[in-house]
């Protein structure tokens, strides 16, 4: 059970260049959520996703696009980096069943953009 | 919206005990949780609370007043590894919100000798 986990760990793109970042979870979770954190700004919600093949915006969607077409993998896609998209970037899920409902993240991608 | 404050920075000494309070505005509250970061980790989860009231949970402790908009996490015995970011984050209360957080900023603790 690797839990949550992150692909790539550490990514440096020019401005202009596209990427996806992916996040899995092998713990059947239902909901999937990806954050962005920087420094004084706290962890901020990119977009997050109820199910397979449902996707909803954040707080801080614009930039960014994602897509869950199997409720194991959330992917996070950057069409056209910007020096303002430079941050770490966590992943987490939730399992429904649970009482409290706790998200679990990933170890993080931290991605600079040039 | 929501709108959550709690302290930049504390420093305490080992073996002490320091509490870190959590302030909240929100149109929607289903729950507060307490979570720690050390440097260039992910967060990972402490505590969790929805009625009033003090949970503990070992040297850590949180605490809840919904009609206040407070809470506080208290750590006791500090030790050296407990030199950390804590966060605080309130769930949304909207139904089909996707249980949504909402998280502060972070308290930076360093504990020193």
């Amino acid at each position: 059970n690797a839990g949550v986990t992150q692909t790539p760990k550490f990514r440096v793109l020019k401005t202009g260049q596209s990427m996806t970042l992916l996040c899995a979870q092998d713990m059947n979770h239902e909901y999937m959520y990806w954050y962005r954190q920087d420094p004084g700004m706290g962890l901020r919600l990119i977009h997050y996703s109820v199910g397979e093949g449902t996707t909803a915006k954040g707080e801080v969607p614009d930039g960014y696009n994602v897509s869950r077409l199997k409720k194991q993998n959330f992917l996070l896609g950057l069409e056209s980096a910007a020096p303002s998209q430079t941050s770490v970037y966590f992943c987490a899920s939730i399992n429904q069943r649970e009482a409290f409902l706790e998200q679990y993240f990933g170890p993080g991608t931290r991605l600079t953009v040039t | 919206g929501q709108n959550i404050d709690q302290p930049t920075e504390m420093t305490a000494t080992e073996g002490a005990i320091v509490q870190i309070n959590c302030t909240y505005q929100t149109s929607g509250f289903n729950g507060l949780f307490w979570y720690q970061q050390h440097a260039g980790e992910a967060p990972t989860f402490l505590s969790y609370n929805v009625l009033d009231g003090l949970e503990e949970k070992g040297r850590f402790s949180s605490f809840l007043s919904r009609s206040k908009g407070y809470s506080y996490l208290l750590l006791k015995e500090l030790q050296m590894k407990d030199s950390a970011s804590y966060l605080c984050a309130v769930r949304d209360g909207v139904t089909g919100g996707g249980n949504k957080l909402t998280f502060g900023t972070g308290t930076q603790l360093k504990v020193e000798l």
